[in-house]
């Protein structure tokens, strides 16, 4: 079955800084692939996603994801953050039937340093 | 593009009575709709995915008839939470997908039951 793993529940980094928020992922074929961030009370906003093609995405906000199919990674990069940039980052991996259904990981919280 | 609302935003609802939550996708079509409720500092739990037109499946767990979903048209699916009780007390998130294979989220809705 697919899974999604997020090994750092929390992540502090200064602003300016450079960011890498880490998933793994399960799954037997070519995934379909999500980070999503969501801020204190709201819903999920689509950072970028990955079906096909270029390994290296870029996203929103300066965002980018690398998708290593050696390493079952796909991770979310930023070269400067933003103190704007702290919430919770969710990577997601499709469920792989006609459903779209979504796996996620349990969530990275980014807490941003002034 | 790709905007999905929710309302109400909040409610708070007296022990027994029913609350319905809309979910709607404001500039697309979206074939299918799906409902996650999200507790305190932990990921998404699926609830239920619903297809325009067809019976909402749910997850295994999820009482079918106390959380009742509607997908009547291709941009509206509704959810009402039957007799709700404090336990039902938790943050809604829908979200909508077309054809691209991608979910796009509602705001959430906070339901606070009394």
């Amino acid at each position: 079955a697919q899974s999604v793993t997020q090994p750092d529940i929390h992540i502090t980094v200064s602003e300016g800084a450079s960011l890498e928020l880490r998933c793994n992922y399960s799954y037997g074929a070519t995934p379909y692939l999500f980070w999503y961030v969501q801020s204190p009370g709201q819903g999920l906003q689509l950072l970028l996603k990955y079906f096909s093609g270029d390994t290296l995405v870029q996203g929103i906000k300066g965002f980018e994801a690398e998708f290593k199919r050696s390493q079952s990674s796909f991770n979310l990069r930023k070269p400067s953050v933003h103190w704007s940039d702290a919430a919770e980052y969710f990577c997601a991996v499709g469920a792989g039937d006609s459903s779209y259904k979504l796996i996620f990981g349990s969530g990275t919280r980014l807490l941003v340093r002034p | 593009g790709a905007v999905v609302s929710q309302h109400p935003s909040w409610v708070i609802c007296k022990s027994g009575t029913s609350v319905k939550i809309e979910c709607r996708s404001l500039d697309f079509q979206a074939t299918t709709m799906f409902w996650y409720r999200q507790f305190p500092k932990q990921s998404l739990m699926l609830m239920a995915t619903s297809n325009e037109g067809s019976k909402a499946t749910y997850e295994q767990g999820v009482e079918k008839d106390k959380f009742l979903i509607n997908h009547a048209s291709l941009t509206l699916s509704t959810l009402t939470v039957t007799s709700a009780h404090p336990e039902d007390s938790s943050f809604y998130i829908c979200s909508a997908t077309g054809t691209t294979k991608t979910q796009y989220f509602g705001p959430g809705t906070r339901l606070l039951v009394l």
